[in-house]
């Protein structure tokens, strides 16, 4: 099975902040990378598909980056409504796994 | 508008059996590959069962394997999660999760239900 580490777990920072999480698979999965983000109480929202797709409707201050084993999920300027926990997710092979997530809080 | 529903959550005593459903609109169901996924109190997203278009393919996660059983009736437009033998581990939110794939064949999962809670106690 493919194992995917998200770091950090948790981050804390402020609005209009530049924002990098990492995602690591254990083996690679070329470009089968995915990431999310869920609000609390709801269900997961799909933000980038394929390593660096923007789904339709995501703001352009999301973008995501790599491909094998190590990708990035940026956020450009933070907004009040990007507070939320994001997961990365293999789609490679199944499972289909996901990251640990990575809690972003407001500083 | 695409929409899926789950249904069928509950409490359910150790040992027991239930039966998810996920009800879809707004798309041609029998077209899309489908998925279940778990998320217990306050943990991260688990991937549980995978089924394709004609049901010829599935797969499970080693944690639900040879107790849960995906199916689906694509005249119904629902897909389903049969749960036996259940535990309190497998307490947690249920999601249904339409996967789509680009022109490379690379899967994400677009559109999720609302998600529905089956809690067993320990």
């Amino acid at each position: 099975d493919t194992q995917m580490t998200q770091s950090p777990s948790s981050l804390s920072a402020s609005v209009g902040d530049r924002v990098t999480i990492t995602c690591r698979a254990s083996q690679s999965i070329s470009s089968y990378l995915n990431w999310y983000q869920q609000k609390p109480g709801k269900a997961p929202k799909l933000l980038i598909y394929a390593t660096s797709t923007l789904q339709g409707g995501v703001p352009s201050r999301f973008s995501g980056s790599g491909s094998g084993t190590d990708f990035t999920l940026t956020i450009s300027s933070l907004q009040p409504e990007d507070f939320a926990t994001y997961y990365c997710q293999q789609s490679y092979s199944t499972p289909f796994t996901f990251g640990q997530g990575t809690r972003l809080e407001i500083k | 508008e695409v929409q899926l529903v789950e249904s069928g959550g509950g409490l359910v005593q150790p040992g027991g059996s239930l039966r998810l459903s996920c009800a879809a609109s707004g798309f041609t169901f029998s077209s899309y590959e489908m998925n279940w996924v778990r998320q217990a109190p306050g943990k991260g997203l688990e991937w549980v069962s995978y089924i394709t278009t004609s049901s010829g393919t599935i797969y499970y996660a080693d944690s639900v394997k040879g107790r849960f059983t995906i199916s689906r009736d694509n005249a119904k437009n629902s897909l389903y999660l049969q749960m036996n033998s259940l535990r309190a581990e497998d307490t947690a939110v249920y999601y249904c999760a339409r996967i789509r794939r680009d022109d490379s064949g690379r899967g994400y999962f677009d559109y999720w239900g609302q998600g529905t809670l089956v809690t067993v106690p320990s």
